[in-house]
């Protein structure tokens, strides 16, 4: 199975800061056919998770602006350029390239 | 709007058995490949079982592959979880996910089985 470690477990952010979190799979999620299967999630307390990003860098519907991802191969970010005081939660990071999906410890960020 | 309601939850003992369901509206139900995974109490997410639109191909993590079933019925869009021969370990919130290639896009709230 494919192994996610995120980095930091935790984070304490000011608001309008910005805030980075990384993730790094034990292998490489790019496929055949040139797609690269990296999500993140946040979990906002007491929630159930919701997708921020996906493909890397694909921003879900509706999702801010501020949420930004990046990375290749192994090793990928996410970025909030101004944390809200509504982005509270955890966030992680998940495997899609295949079964079983993965994902990281989670990243607890708190203002 | 896309909604995913899980229910069926609840105590059980060791060894004991509890069927969970995920009713699902505001999409096309059966087009669509759905997954259960799990959040232990304080822990993070794992994977449990994914089936396809249609029910024929069903796939599941080793820890539970004979003992858990997942089933669909697209008239009632409705996916289930059987789960067998529970164990202690099997206590967590078990969530309906809607697969979107290489990602879950919709999450439901969760349904919450404790086996003690």
């Amino acid at each position: 199975d494919i192994v996610m470690t995120q980095t930091p477990l935790s984070l304490s952010v000011t608001p309008g800061q910005a805030a980075s979190i990384s993730c790094k799979s034990s292998q490489s999620l790019l496929n055949s056919v040139g797609k690269t299967y990296l999500s993140w999630f946040l979990q906002k307390p007491g929630q159930s998770p919701q997708l921020l990003i996906h493909e890397v860098s694909r921003r879900f519907s509706g999702v801010p602006a501020r949420f930004s991802g990046s990375g290749s191969g192994t090793d990928f970010t996410l970025e909030i350029s101004r944390v809200e005081a509504e982005d509270v939660g955890v966030y992680h990071c998940m495997s899609g390239l295949s079964l079983p999906w993965t994902f990281g410890q989670g990243t607890k960020v708190e203002i | 709007e896309v909604q995913l309601v899980e229910s069926g939850g609840g105590l059980v003992q060791p060894g004991g058995s509890l069927r969970v369901s995920c009713a699902a509206s505001g999409f096309t139900f059966s087009t669509s490949w759905m997954h259960w995974v799990r959040q232990r109490p304080g822990e993070g997410f794992f994977w449990v079982s994914r089936i396809s639109d249609d029910g024929n191909r069903k796939d599941y993590a080793d820890s539970v592959a004979g003992r858990f079933t997942v089933s669909r019925d697209n008239g009632m869009s409705t996916m289930y979880l059987q789960m067998n021969s529970l164990r202690v370990d099997d206590t967590a919130t078990y969530y309906c996910v809607r697969d979107q290639t290489g990602t879950g896009d919709y999450w439901g709230k969760g349904t919450l089985v404790t086996v003690s």
